[in-house]
């Protein structure tokens, strides 16, 4: 079993729109979960982190953790074209473990 | 503050070859982690390195080694290079402590023939 599952997607979402990408990992011990972008041809680039079960806010973006549930999300809001690409999960035990990468979502924002 | 540098960014070899890539952290960041990026696989943890030791190792072949230096530089060697290898090579940054968030350098291409 992959220890983060990301539907690959394409995720298409009208320009405005609400985009959700959903992430869902194995390890119950994982205490840290990130969100990172990544452009084509790029490297990532970090969107928001959370620790804690809830919500987080960052501007249009909004990280969702569910321990419980095994589930950490993030919603983007009013989608732009400029937010096509693709997003990867990453979890992480703590300091000194390896942060594991979902395989992630291609988002694609239509004008 | 500066980011996270790589070098080269682009190298072509052929098999049986090896090669050297460097990373420079973060002013201040003493964790650097090595990650393998493939259209097939994804980001796959290499290793990682804090303080000059290895602390966590991923599941690849022994080809695959790197070290840290006193500066926290990074540099991380493939020997006797195969068509696999063929993909993007991505260093990571971060303090080291917990809860630690890691910032990714520009990535070295690497194409094997």
């Amino acid at each position: 079993q992959k220890e983060v599952e990301q539907n690959s997607g394409p995720l298409s979402v009208p320009e405005g729109a609400i985009a959700s990408l959903n992430c869902t990992y194995s390890d119950r011990g994982s205490q840290s979960f990130f969100w990172y972008r990544q452009y084509s041809g790029k490297s990532p680039e970090l969107i928001m982190f959370i620790y804690s079960n809830g919500d987080k806010e960052d501007g249009r973006f909004t990280a969702q953790l569910n321990k419980a549930s095994q589930y950490v999300s993030l919603l983007i809001r009013d989608s732009q074209p400029s937010d096509s690409a693709t997003y990867l999960c990453a979890v992480n035990r703590g300091s000194g473990y390896a942060l594991n990468f979902g395989k992630g979502t291609s988002l694609l924002v239509t004008p | 503050k500066a980011g996270v540098t790589q070098t080269p960014r682009y190298l072509i070899k052929t098999r049986g070859q090896q090669v050297t890539l460097s990373c420079s952290p973060i002013s201040g960041h003493r964790s650097v982690s090595w990650y393998q990026q493939t259209p097939g696989q994804g980001l796959q943890f290499l290793f990682e390195y804090f303080s000059e030791t290895q602390r966590n190792k991923g599941n690849f072949p022994g080809r695959f080694s790197g070290r840290q230096f006193s500066n926290s530089r990074s540099e991380m060697n493939v020997s006797t290079l195969e068509l696999g290898d063929s993909a993007l090579y991505l260093c990571a940054s971060s303090l080291g402590s917990a809860q630690e968030t890691q910032y990714f350098g520009p990535g070295t291409r690497l194409l094997v023939l």
